[in-house]
């Protein structure tokens, strides 16, 4: 049962435009969302996270949007380079299972930034 | 300087046999996981340990086993008993989430470069 989706599996932009990448869940007891941008041969690292209190959260050129009534969020990197290249990973857990590891993660979207 | 290690970064298994994927860190982090990473599905967990000891069972657990006995490392045994274990692992590592409020922020977790398996 996925409960996070990103249905966008590929997202191509110019370089020095806004890219936007998608990401729906399913369970609304979700407290925390995160995204981690991995490069090839490497582990995934954390890129900007937001808790279910805010609605936006920004850091630099990326910016997170979260639409709770939706159950919607949204990375917005702006400008856009060849360097942010890479698959970007949605991820959600609830906090208070503070005992029981439940963060799940989307399926990834890979962003290809052309000069 | 600070981080996860994974190894062999690939490995070839024949049908039947067991194989150990390793993980150290020295972040002295209390929280250790292991992710199965698949074409097209996001990272499944399939086991997690929060304190040295101590290790539950995630979502696909079967097939698998894992020990924690140093709090630096979280080996992983990909058993015969597991139907399809090609894949990508992933090791992370993390504060402990019982240790956490909720104004100190979301449970990061810091990942290893992964090992991919193949079974011949």
């Amino acid at each position: 049962d996925q409960q996070v989706k990103q249905n966008s599996p590929s997202l191509s932009v110019q370089e020095g435009r806004i890219s936007i990448l998608n990401c729906d869940y399913t369970n609304s007891m979700f407290d925390y969302f995160l995204w981690y941008k991995k490069y090839p041969a490497e582990g995934p690292t954390f890129l900007i996270s937001i808790s279910s209190i805010k609605d936006k959260n920004e850091d630099g050129r990326f910016t997170v949007f979260l639409n709770k009534s939706a159950k919607h969020l949204s990375l917005h990197i702006v400008p856009s380079q060849p360097g942010d290249s890479a698959v970007y990973f949605c991820a959600a857990y609830k906090h208070a299972r503070v005992l029981r590891n439940d963060m799940r993660f989307g399926a990834g979207t890979r962003l290809t930034v052309k000069p | 300087d600070g981080g996860i290690t994974q190894s062999p970064k690939y490995l070839f298994r024949k049908e039947g046999q067991n194989v150990t994927l390793s993980c150290e860190q020295n972040l002295n982090h209390d929280a250790m996981y292991w992710y199965r990473q698949d074409p097209g599905q996001g990272l499944r967990l399939i086991y997690y340990s929060q304190i040295v000891n101590d290790f539950q069972k995630g979502d696909i657990a079967e097939g698998y086993s894992v020990s924690r006995e140093k709090k630096e490392s979280f080996p992983l045994t990909v058993t015969s008993a597991q139907k399809n274990p090609t894949a990508f692992y992933l090791c992370a590592s993390s504060i402990a989430t019982f240790r956490r409020t909720t104004v100190s922020g979301a449970n990061v977790l810091t990942f290893g470069a992964g090992s991919r398996l193949t079974v011949l």
